[in-house]
């Protein structure tokens, strides 16, 4: 079943613009992730943030976790062509490891 | 460090076919999933094992899907009969332990079931 919603579905910027994506979920959970999905590849994992965390970075990337808003926002600055893909949050299964994907977010930067 | 394998990447079949794809974790990863992604969602686990036991196969359309993972490394996943609604990617991933967190995924297999 699908715990995270990603929003807005498709986001359309230059580059040297900032993009921001959005996640929502329904249940407690320890922690988040953030993937990214290019055009016909796999998934790559891009950043995890715990439930006692309230803002990581990475590179350009920053994420951030409100428990008690069951929210998730992940940040890309000055982006590039290259960032274009679809951006997915992801949250622990039923098993407790197993992923729980929404249905992502598509990123489109144009030069 | 060599990443997720998966094989075939691409599957053309008919309905009522069956058809099976192959996954080689990465060394020393003990967790494997399979993952469904339908055209314009996200994936959708279908099956987990840890080593070589199955954890979760709650979502795995038993009545046609079927996996293995004998030895506790590679594993095969297979559908049969195909319906036209399995055409999907079927993605393959594994972390190190069943501790949750980082999970690598292979490139997938695009299937199309005519």
């Amino acid at each position: 079943s699908q715990q995270g919603e990603e929003d807005p579905q498709a986001l359309s910027i230059q580059e040297g613009e900032n993009a921001t994506m959005n996640c929502s979920y329904k249940t407690s959970i320890n922690n988040l992730q953030w993937y990214r999905q290019n055009s016909g590849r796999g998934l790559v994992h891009l950043i995890l943030i715990r439930s006692n965390e309230r803002e990581k970075h990475s590179g350009r990337l920053r994420v951030t976790l409100d428990t008690s808003k069951k929210s998730s926002s992940l940040l890309i600055t000055a982006s590039r062509a290259a960032d274009t893909a679809s951006y997915f949050c992801a949250t622990p299964g039923n098993s407790g490891y197993a992923l729980n994907f929404g249905k992502g977010t598509s990123l489109l930067v144009t030069p | 460090e060599a990443g997720v394998a998966q094989s075939p990447r691409y599957k053309i079949i008919e309905k009522r076919q069956s058809v099976a794809f192959w996954c080689n974790p990465i060394s020393g990863h003990a967790t494997l999933y399979w993952y469904q992604q339908i055209l314009g969602q996200g994936p959708k686990l279908l099956i987990q094992f840890q080593n070589n036991g199955v954890v979760d196969d709650s979502q795995l359309p038993k009545d046609r899907f079927s996996a293995e993972r004998l030895k506790g490394v590679d594993s095969t996943l297979k559908i049969q009969p195909a319906k036209l609604e399995d055409s999907a990617v079927y993605l393959c991933a594994s972390s190190f332990t069943d501790g949750g967190e980082t999970q690598y995924f292979g490139p997938g297999t695009r299937l199309l079931v005519l």
